[in-house]
């Protein structure tokens, strides 16, 4: 049959706010998680990444925080810029076995922030 | 470090043809893996190399088929191409688990 388009959830901030991106993964046996942004015509950009045995880790202007009692996974992204601007994915992975190289991505976020 | 490549970066083909595409990951990683990414399914793992072996699949038919070289640069087939496989297709490198994946710009294949 035809193929439905996936809707993307979107969120539009103003430049300057604080943007909080969230993400829902699947596999409760899954260990290692990673925040992508992908711009238009680009391949997928490394933000941030975050093991099980941690809830939070920080970067630059990036905060993941990790909610294992409810496979709940969050970006925030500090006083949010227009290059900012994407689709946000986060991914999720075991160790080994047969989950080696594979990454399970989430639907994405389209982030847009106006000037 | 320079990042990972992957040429062509577009390519059209028609129906049936046969399609090679070429990824060559950051130096040093020796973990290969390819995405496919659509608008209807999203991004979709196809497979993972690692030392010239193939260690994981997707669930993705045989007319999708990879293979890896001893400088750990990667090629994907597709043969008997169909209209459906028209995508943006990924590479990623990586050192070893529990680090990420870096991602190429993608070959945009289009099939007419």
């Amino acid at each position: 049959g035809e193929s439905v388009g996936l809707h993307l959830p979107t969120l539009s901030v103003q430049e300057g706010d604080n943007s909080i991106i969230n993400c829902a993964y699947s596999n409760s046996a899954s260990d290692y998680f990673i925040w992508y942004k992908q711009e238009s015509g680009k391949g997928p950009q490394f933000i941030i990444d975050i093991r099980s045995n941690m809830d939070k880790r920080q970067g630059q202007r990036v905060t993941v925080l990790l909610n294992k009692t409810v496979k709940h996974l969050s970006l925030q992204i500090a006083a949010t810029q227009p290059g900012d601007s994407a689709v946000y994915f986060c991914a999720e992975t075991t160790a080994g076995g047969t989950s080696y190289g594979k990454l399970t991505f989430g639907q994405g976020t389209i982030l847009t922030v106006h000037p | 470090k320079a990042g990972v490549t992957q040429t062509p970066r577009y390519l059209i083909k028609t129906r049936g043809q046969q399609v090679t595409l070429s990824c060559s990951p950051i130096s040093g990683h020796r973990s290969v893996s390819w995405y496919q990414q659509t608008p209807g399914q999203g991004l979709q793992f196809l497979f993972e190399y690692f030392s010239e072996t193939q260690r994981n699949k997707g669930n993705f038919p045989g007319r999708f088929s990879g293979r890896q070289f001893s400088n750990s640069r990667s090629e994907m087939n597709v043969s008997t191409l169909e209209l459906g496989d028209s995508a943006l297709y990924l590479c990623a490198s990586s050192l070893v688990w529990g680090n990420p994946q870096y991602f190429g710009p993608g070959t945009r294949l289009t099939v007419t």
